[in-house]
């Protein structure tokens, strides 16, 4: 099946500061969705973004399908942003990465 | 539009006994799949449904099962309950297959 990492496995920010997220996976893929895992564990759509760049307010992604990565931007950070970040990819199925988990400190 | 509703939210089994799951997927969304989180795991794919047939399985044992109704909601089925089926257990519909997933709440298991 499809591989896909994540890094940096944590992150640790002050608030205001800006960040990226890594993903890398091992295939082509038709599908690449970021997410955010909130406290209670649901997983709230931030991208749906298979090539392209993207932006929705302080967020923004860009996926290179060519190169098999994709990058999730956070500025100007809150602590509400606080939370575990996934890249899923694939077809009828979604491999996830191991997900990021983002700290923002005020 | 109401998102994807899962029931229960919360549930706490034996092992042995089995347990049902639900899923109401987004109104006009036909394809409906299943994940399972775990902290050792992470999120794995149990099923996809599209059309009331199950279309691809995950490497899961054959006591985890499922359907689709013919109003695209799903029921997930996990016989013979051991402690590692602990997990919280996500839906996801999307409007056809491979399309962007949106995923419910979740029902969080505990086997006991």
């Amino acid at each position: 099946g499809i591989q896909v990492e994540q890094s940096p496995p944590d992150l640790i920010l002050q608030e205001g500061a800006n960040s990226t997220l890594r993903c890398n996976f091992s295939d082509s893929v038709n599908n690449l969705q970021w997410f955010h895992q909130n406290p209670w564990g649901q997983l709230i759509n931030l991208f749906y973004i298979p090539s392209g760049t993207k932006q929705n307010g302080r967020l923004s992604a860009t996926t290179v399908a060519t190169e098999r990565y994709s990058l999730l931007y956070i500025s100007s950070s809150q602590t509400t942003d606080s939370g575990v970040y996934f890249c899923a990819v694939g077809d009828y199925k979604l491999s996830f990465g191991a997900g990021t988990t983002v700290t923002v400190r005020a | 539009k109401a998102g994807v509703t899962q029931t229960p939210r919360y549930l706490i089994k034996t092992r042995g006994q089995q347990v049902t799951l639900s899923c109401s997927p987004i109104s006009g969304h036909r394809s409906v799949s299943w994940y399972q989180q775990t902290p050792g795991q992470g999120l794995q794919f149990l099923f996809e449904y599209f059309s009331e047939t199950q279309r691809n399985k995950g490497n899961f044992p054959g006591r985890f099962s499922g359907r689709q109704f013919s109003n695209s909601r799903s029921e997930m089925n996990v016989s013979t309950l051991e402690l590692g089926d602990s997990a919280l257990y996500l839906c996801a519909s999307s409007p056809t297959v491979n399309t962007e997933a949106f995923f419910g709440q979740g029902t969080r298991l505990t086997v006991v």
